[in-house]
């Protein structure tokens, strides 16, 4: 079965100064997804970036980027220049290629300080 | 578009009674999902529907949990005989496909409070 770990149950960062959100999983999968989600105060949960483990290239959306390190099943968020709309529970989430079910971590809660 | 909508936005009931919880998905949208989100937790599979039919409901807790989608559009959570353990946000997605794409991303509702006394 697969598994998201999110380490860091919360983190704190300066506006806009630069934050990293670490986040594992394991799989015995070749061929899957990752993402990271938001979820602000609302509840509603936003994409904010997402990868295929083929890609060597990491993505990269606008001031948020990765770093994927598919064998050491590794796939942290950089956010860059942090505003206070930031501030929010970011998940991980895997899902296996062709399918429909997400894996998701427990979350790390960013507090944006101005 | 409107995004994916869930009414209420919170439910208030007494342990035993029964809930609905609504979904409305985005239009166009052939895949809808339920996940339930617990306090301090991820989100957790519950239930996918393809169209009308459920494609697999390996996530339901247990048998006072039933949803339903007949006109492949909004859907319907039900929880029988409810628990105190039933208290959570329930979350309902939509995807274009479902087919598991990249680019089939889920499309998350603002869900739904459910406080079981």
């Amino acid at each position: 079965a697969q598994t998201v770990t999110q380490s860091q149950p919360e983190m704190s960062v300066q506006e806009a100064e630069t934050v990293t959100l670490s986040c594992t999983y394991d799989t015995s999968e070749s061929d899957y997804y990752l993402f990271w989600y938001k979820q602000p105060p609302s509840r509603q949960m936003i994409l904010v970036i997402r990868q295929e483990a083929y890609k060597q290239q990491n993505a990269t959306e606008n001031r948020f980027s990765v770093n994927f390190q598919k064998a050491a099943k590794s796939f942290s968020l950089k956010i860059s220049d942090s505003q206070l709309g930031d501030a929010a529970m970011y998940f991980c989430a895997y899902k296996t290629k062709g399918t429909y079910k997400y894996i998701f971590g427990t979350g790390t809660r960013l507090k944006v300080l101005a | 578009g409107a995004g994916v909508s869930q009414t209420p936005s919170n439910k208030v009931t007494e342990k035993g009674k029964y809930v609905e919880l609504r979904c409305d998905p985005i239009s166009g949208h052939t895949a809808l999902y339920w996940y339930r989100q617990s306090l301090g937790q991820g989100p957790e599979f519950l239930i996918y529907f393809q169209g009308t039919g459920a494609a697999d409901d390996s996530g339901l807790p247990n048998d006072r949990f039933f949803a339903v989608r007949p006109e492949g559009s909004v859907s319907t959570l039900k929880i029988q005989r409810t628990e105190r353990g039933d208290s959570a946000v329930y979350l309902c997605a939509s995807s274009f496909s479902g087919l598991g794409g990249f680019t089939d991303t889920q499309y998350f509702g603002p869900g739904t409070r459910l406080t079981v006394l």
